[in-house]
């Protein structure tokens, strides 16, 4: 089993709409969260962290569920600019963890006109 | 500019051959972290490090691939003796310390022929 999964989807949505992406990880000890965009042949560019009170950046909101290790994204009134590949991120810290990003297999959103 | 570069862009080598994959972080950028993206999946975690020291090489997949960061700025990846299971994007990212936000590189795709 995979340390964060996502929905690989993708996801083919109108503009407009409201989309949210899901991620769940397994490692309790976790204790810091991101989701990343990456575009096609791009590097991986950090959107936003999550917080557990939940956190909004103009359209984008993040939350996160210690209990059930449950991460999600919600983009609302999607744009034709929001199509990319999204990668749910969980950083490991303390003892014996060097701050090292593991990765979710991210989720493909294509917004069409 | 002021963003982690990486060289080269492209490298395409024979299976068997020795390959060297270059990065250069963001000035001051004390932590230096290289992933590993293949088709179609989330980067993984190949080494880390914290200047020259080299604190995390738990996600290097066998003894063909070996990095360094002798003076604690650049550094470089090498692999010997490729495989055609190598080739995939190499994304080098940096950061202030272990558990500020990575930057990444726009990524070395190499691909083993």
């Amino acid at each position: 089993r995979k340390e964060v999964e996502q929905d690989p989807g993708p996801f083919n949505v109108p503009e407009g709409a409201t989309v949210a992406f899901n991620c769940t990880y397994s490692n309790s000890a976790s204790q810091s969260f991101f989701w990343y965009r990456q575009d096609c042949r791009k590097e991986p560019k950090l959107l936003m962290s999550v917080y557990s009170s939940g956190n909004e950046d103009g359209r984008f909101t993040a939350q996160l569920n210690r209990a059930s290790q449950y991460i999600s994204l919600l983009i609302r009134d999607s744009k034709l600019s929001d199509s990319a590949t999204y990668l749910c991120v969980v950083n490991a810290h303390g003892s014996g963890n060097t701050g090292k990003l593991i990765f979710g297999q991210g989720t493909t959103l294509q917004v069409k006109p | 500019g002021a963003g982690v570069s990486q060289s080269p862009r492209y490298k395409v080598a024979k299976r068997g051959q020795d390959v060297a994959l270059r990065c250069d972080p963001i000035s001051g950028h004390v932590s230096l972290f290289w992933y590993q993206q293949a088709l179609g999946q989330g980067p993984e975690f190949l080494t880390y490090f914290q200047n020259e020291a080299q604190l995390d090489k738990s996600g290097l997949p066998s003894d063909r691939f070996f990095a360094e960061r002798p003076e604690g700025s650049v550094s470089t990846l090498k692999i010997q003796r490729t495989q055609q299971e190598d080739s995939a994007v190499y994304l080098c990212a940096s950061s202030f310390a272990g558990t500020q936000p990575q930057h990444f590189g726009d990524g070395t795709r190499l691909s083993i022929l």
